[in-house]
Formats: C-alpha cells, sequence, structure tokens
C-alpha cells in the first residue's frame, strides 16, 4: 500500500484479556518494526523483523508481549493477559532492506491501547 | 548510555514568529539523527534527516536543522511559524550498524494566532 497501514486505530479492553494489534507495511518494505509510546515519552523500540524472522526481540517488556510476521508482510503484535500499565500507543514502521548507513523509517498512525 | 534528550517540554510562539525547538544527543558513534512530527491521531512523519555532509539540512514544511558536533546537538528550526505547524515534535538518534531509533520525549509546540 502507499503507507503504513495499523489496526485497529483504537482498542479498549479489560485487564487480563488478549489483544492482537495489526500492521500491514509499505509495499516492498522488508523490515518492519514496533514501537510503543507511552504518554508523554517518545517512541521506544519493541521488536524489529527482517523477512519472517525476528531479528531483534529485545525491546519486548516480558513475555506477554509476542509479534509474529509469518510471510514476510503484514505483521501481528500479540499481548496476552492485558494490564493497565500496557496502555499506550502501539506504532509500526516499516523500511526497505535497511542499509545501516542509511535507515529511514517510515510509521503508520498507530493502535491506541486502553486497558481498563 | 545512548540518549536523545530535548529540554523543552512545550513552547509556545506567536503566528510568524521564528522557532527553534532544541535536541542533544549522546552516542558513542556516528549519528544520524532525525526529526519527526507527530500530530494528533496522526503518525510519525519525517521532517528531515542528516546522515553526513552539510550540517545544515533543510526539511519539508520550511524547517531545517543543523548539526554541531561539538554541542552534540541537532536543533530544528523555522523563520516562520504558521498556525498549521502546532503538533509534537520529537527527535531521533541511530548510527550504523544498528536499526534502533532512540527518541526523545518530544516537544509540543502551540501556535498563538
Amino acid at each position: 500500500g502507499a503507507g503504513v497501514s495499523q489496526t485497529p486505530s483504537n482498542k479498549v479492553t479489560e485487564k487480563g484479556k488478549y489483544v492482537e494489534l495489526r500492521c500491514d507495511p509499505i509495499s516492498g518494505h522488508t523490515a518492519l518494526y514496533w514501537y510503543r509510546q507511552s504518554l508523554g515519552q517518545g517512541p521506544e523500540f519493541l521488536i524489529y523483523f527482517q523477512g519472517t524472522g525476528a531479528a531483534d526481540d529485545s525491546g519486548l517488556p516480558n513475555d506477554r508481549f509476542f509479534a509474529v510476521r509469518p510471510e514476510g508482510s503484514v505483521s501481528t503484535l500479540k499481548i496476552q493477559r492485558t494490564e493497565r500499565g500496557d496502555s499506550a500507543v502501539y506504532l509500526c514502521a516499516s523500511s526497505l532492506i535497511p542499509d545501516l548507513g542509511a535507515n529511514v523509517l517510515t510509521f503508520g498512525a498507530g493502535s491506541r491501547l486502553t486497558v481498563l | 548510555a545512548q540518549s536523545v534528550t530535548q529540554p523543552d517540554i512545550h513552547i509556545t510562539v506567536s503566528e510568524g514568529a521564528s522557532l527553534e525547538l532544541r535536541c542533544n544527543y549522546s552516542y558513542g558513534a556516528t549519528p544520524y539523527l532525525f526529526w519527526y512530527v507527530q500530530s494528533p491521531g496522526q503518525g510519525l512523519q519525517l521532517l528531515l534527516k542528516y546522515f553526513s555532509g552539510d550540517t545544515l539540512v533543510q526539511g519539508i514544511k520550511g524547517f531545517e536543522a543543523e548539526f554541531k558536533r561539538s554541542q552534540s546537538s541537532f536543533n530544528l528550526r523555522k523563520p516562520s511559524v504558521h498556525w498549521s505547524d502546532a503538533a509534537e515534535y520529537f527527535c531521533a538518534c541511530t548510527t550504523s550498524g544498528t536499526y534502533k531509533y532512540i527518541f526523545g520525549t518530544g516537544t509540543r509546540l502551540k501556535v498563538l494566532a
């Protein structure tokens, strides 16, 4: 597509529930990233995919968070047993095969998650 | 530790006035620097980037930024602010050999008519 698409744009859930957030990157972009933006903060890195594999998941806060990209395009961020502290905007970004000297990310509009 | 600092949480300027948003970075290697803008309900839009070469870079919407290695700064400027520039601005840093961006905490710009 023309841009990075994220769904849903807003998600309200109850503590303890399971949530999935979807990201559809720019066509042809092989690198995909998830960031989390808490209120009043800048985005923080969660995970990076190169193709189908998670090349770096060091930013995932704990084992309740998991992400997949089975066909190297669309990615899903999965959060189990949600907690109120998970409330944030989850941003997805994509880029061409990263030339590590010139990696420019294009971000989606984000999925705002609210855990009651 | 690598970090990006935006000292001003909020800035208010009058329409037509000049603007400077501050960004300082702490990075062990040669940094690649970015400014993004985020309007309510919108994603982060890239304003400009610095990789190498001329330290004064031009971006979209009339913005420019200057890389000053001696001061570890990458301040964003605009000579005349428009009401539509009201948004939150984020400075970010990465370096060759990594794909992680480190973001500052943002500066929220308010423009008075």
